[in-house]
């Protein structure tokens, strides 16, 4: 089953606007990932959050993260073309001791040039 | 830069066939999942080896699905008989195995036609 939720579930932007995805989650986690997909390629890691931190920023990425609410958010800054891709939020929960990643359905973002 | 490797990238096969897909991890990586996405979805697990062992395949069909690592470096997923609905990119990942930093990272994915 899939524990992760994107929203929206498409988003399409003009190149140079600021792109901003949300992820809801059900159960305690240790960190959540975001991972983009080009089409028909494999996934490629962007970013991890640990459960006790509330903000974290690589490059033009910066992501939240509010586990009173179960819910992070991803954001874009300064879009280009080339972001143009799907975006999975991927939760590694806190039970069990394996860690295999629990992934969303995505949001497909597409840059108008 | 060490990547992923998948062979092969493309299957066509018919229900009923047997078919494999093979999975080259990063060397060092003791960690290796298998998951499969259906298009327009996220990818699900379907199984995960920490060096050789299963550590969780709890999502794998086992009356027609299979995996094995045995020398704890390339592994192997089987499906046998191929049927209809299993039609789907199989995305292989490895990863240090370190549970506070977990990153994976995936090959480009074998897409699975069952005809």
């Amino acid at each position: 089953s899939q524990q992760g939720e994107e929203d929206p579930q498409a988003l399409s932007i003009q190149e140079g606007e600021n792109a901003t995805m949300n992820c809801s989650y059900k159960t305690s986690i240790n960190n959540l990932q975001w991972y983009r997909q080009n089409s028909g390629r494999g996934l490629v890691h962007l970013i991890l959050i640990r459960s006790n931190e509330r903000e974290k920023h690589s490059g033009r990425l910066r992501v939240t993260l509010d586990t009173s609410k179960k819910s992070s958010s991803l954001l874009i800054t300064a879009s280009r073309a080339a972001d143009t891709a799907s975006y999975f939020c991927a939760t590694d929960f806190s039970g069990g001791g394996a860690d295999g990643l629990t992934f969303g359905k995505g949001t497909h973002l597409i840059i108008q040039p | 830069e060490a990547e992923v490797a998948q062979s092969p990238r493309y299957k066509i096969t018919e229900k009923s066939q047997a078919v494999a897909f093979w999975c080259d991890p990063i060397s060092g990586h003791a960690t290796l999942y298998w998951y499969r996405q259906i298009l327009g979805q996220g990818p699900e697990l379907l199984v995960q080896f920490q060096d050789e062992s299963v550590v969780d395949d709890s999502q794998l069909p086992k009356d027609r699905f299979s995996a094995e690592r045995l020398k704890g470096v390339d592994s192997t997923l089987k499906i046998q008989p191929a049927e209809l609905g299993d039609s789907a990119m199989y995305l292989c990942a490895s990863g240090l195995g370190d549970r506070g930093y977990n990153e994976q990272f995936f090959g480009p994915g074998t897409r699975l036609t069952v005809l």
